[in-house]
């Protein structure tokens, strides 16, 4: 399998504007994670999917974020609009299950937002 | 809320010596924990998971251990390389539904 992949690895967008990241998550892996990394806040998970439903979306900051995993295959992390404080890199990581073994996640390279 | 906390936040040696990266938390209930490697760039690759339930985890020259009653957790490198140059990050889940990264320790290990 080629891993976690994301898209693009870099943005960068002007204020205001909407921003989409992209995540395909390992084939057979149940969990889908987003998370967000600064070096303010460190690393920081803002939402996990089960079987392609939002499970915890409780570290979401705002309104202004949204996600959605329209199939196990595909996941997508929005920011409309966007500001110069969301600026960050935001990774996705898959895993298998949550228990024991299978809670191993497996990372994506991550997306490095810039909001101008 | 779980408080992550690792010390030091960097750390440079030279190759071929043993050396412990700490990772303290501030609640012991923990489900797991998991020690993770990120290299510049890159995503988190996971090197050790310890269940509540264990005290350590080896892999290769790694070696991880969980001490949940004083809440620590600490990862042993041995006979450290060039190679190992990274930032080593510990993760803990309170339970199903959280994880609580710490900030890292970056480590480098000079030829």
């Amino acid at each position: 399998d080629a891993g976690v992949i994301q898209s693009p690895r870099h943005e960068v967008t002007e204020m205001g504007q909407e921003v989409t990241l992209r995540c395909k998550p390992i084939s057979g892996h149940d969990y889908l994670f987003w998370y967000r990394q600064t070096m303010m806040r460190g690393l920081e998970l803002l939402i996990y999917f089960n079987n392609n439903v939002p499970i915890d979306d409780s570290g979401m900051p705002e309104d202004r974020f949204s996600a959605k995993m329209p199939n196990a295959s595909f996941s997508t992390l929005k920011i409309q609009p966007s500001e110069p404080r969301d600026s960050a890199v935001y990774f996705c990581a898959s895993s298998l299950g949550l228990a024991g073994s299978t809670d191993t996640q497996y990372f994506g390279p991550g997306t490095r937002l810039t909001v101008l | 809320k779980q408080e992550v906390t690792q010390i030091p936040a960097a750390l440079s040696v030279p190759e071929g010596e043993n050396l412990v990266l700490n990772c303290s938390f501030t609640d012991s209930a923990i489900y797991n924990l998991q020690w993770f490697r990120q290299d510049p760039g890159k995503g988190l690759t996971s090197l050790l998971l310890i269940q509540s339930s264990q005290r350590e985890q080896t892999s290769g020259r790694l070696n991880a251990s969980l001490d949940k009653s004083s809440g620590r957790s600490t990862l042993y490198i041995a006979a450290s390389q060039p190679g190992d140059s990274a930032t080593y990050l510990c993760a803990v889940r309170p339970n199903f539904n959280k994880f609580y990264f710490g900030s890292g320790t970056k480590l480098n290990v000079k030829p």
